[in-house]
């Protein structure tokens, strides 16, 4: 177990509505990546944040954003759901310029 | 844009045999290389990779890199029926940013 915490664990949305997902960092990790993973297919990255500021973006749409809290915990929005965007949603925390990063057991989103 | 490719893309062995997962990489201002473990939905690390020729060991698992070939290959011994899983290999450069592969399905039977 990696101390990263995420929630929920699965959801199901309609298309077109909003998401927030959520994920707690390992303790003095302040450095928080998301990756989505589609089936059969390796984690793609989606943004990382540092500090409460975004720190790089990989390639998606900007109806996919990001916050991080003083507390490092941070969350994953998702505008306007598309079918496409059903996935496992991973967040990975790491220490302070450090490549090591360590995940969360993931959502389970599904787009109906 | 940064690239991981890794092969094969599933492997079915019996309960005992060695496996070699194998991946390349094309990744710019490369730092390291990383493997993981994912059976149902975290990846579990396993070993992350910076300098060339020098092996990583744990238990049955070892690992090595070629940054001049640009490619890891990661061995398991004796497999068993847990080792099961799919390995995930990820280059990371100097925006921290982890560049996965599609990841090889492992599967042992008994």
């Amino acid at each position: 177990e990696t101390g990263v915490t995420q929630s929920p664990t699965h959801l199901i949305k309609t298309r077109g509505q909003q998401v927030t997902l959520r994920c707690s960092s390992q303790s003095g990790h302040n450095t928080v990546s998301w990756y989505q993973q589609a089936l059969g297919q390796g984690p793609q990255f989606i943004f990382q944040y540092y500090r409460e500021e975004e720190n790089g973006r990989g390639n998606f749409p900007p109806r996919f954003s990001g916050l991080q809290f003083p507390n490092y915990s941070s969350e994953l929005n998702v505008n306007a759901l598309e079918l496409d965007d059903s996935a496992l949603y991973l967040c990975a925390s790491s220490l302070p310029h450090s490549t090591e990063a360590f995940f969360g057991q993931g959502t389970r989103l599904t787009v109906v | 844009e940064d690239k991981v490719v890794q092969s094969p893309l599933s492997l079915v062995v019996h309960e005992g045999d060695t496996v070699t997962l194998n991946c390349s990489y094309e990744v710019t201002n490369f730092r390291s290389l990383l493997w993981y473990k994912q059976e149902k939905k975290a990846p579990t690390f396993l070993f992350m990779l910076t300098s060339s020729g020098i092996e990583k060991k744990s238990g049955r698992l070892s690992s090595i890199l070629d940054k001049k070939e640009l490619f890891s290959i990661l061995n398991i011994t004796a497999t068993q029926t847990g080792d099961s899983a799919v390995y995930l290999c990820a280059g990371t450069g100097t925006a921290s940013k982890l560049t996965f592969g599609t990841g090889t399905r492992l599967q042992v039977t008994l």
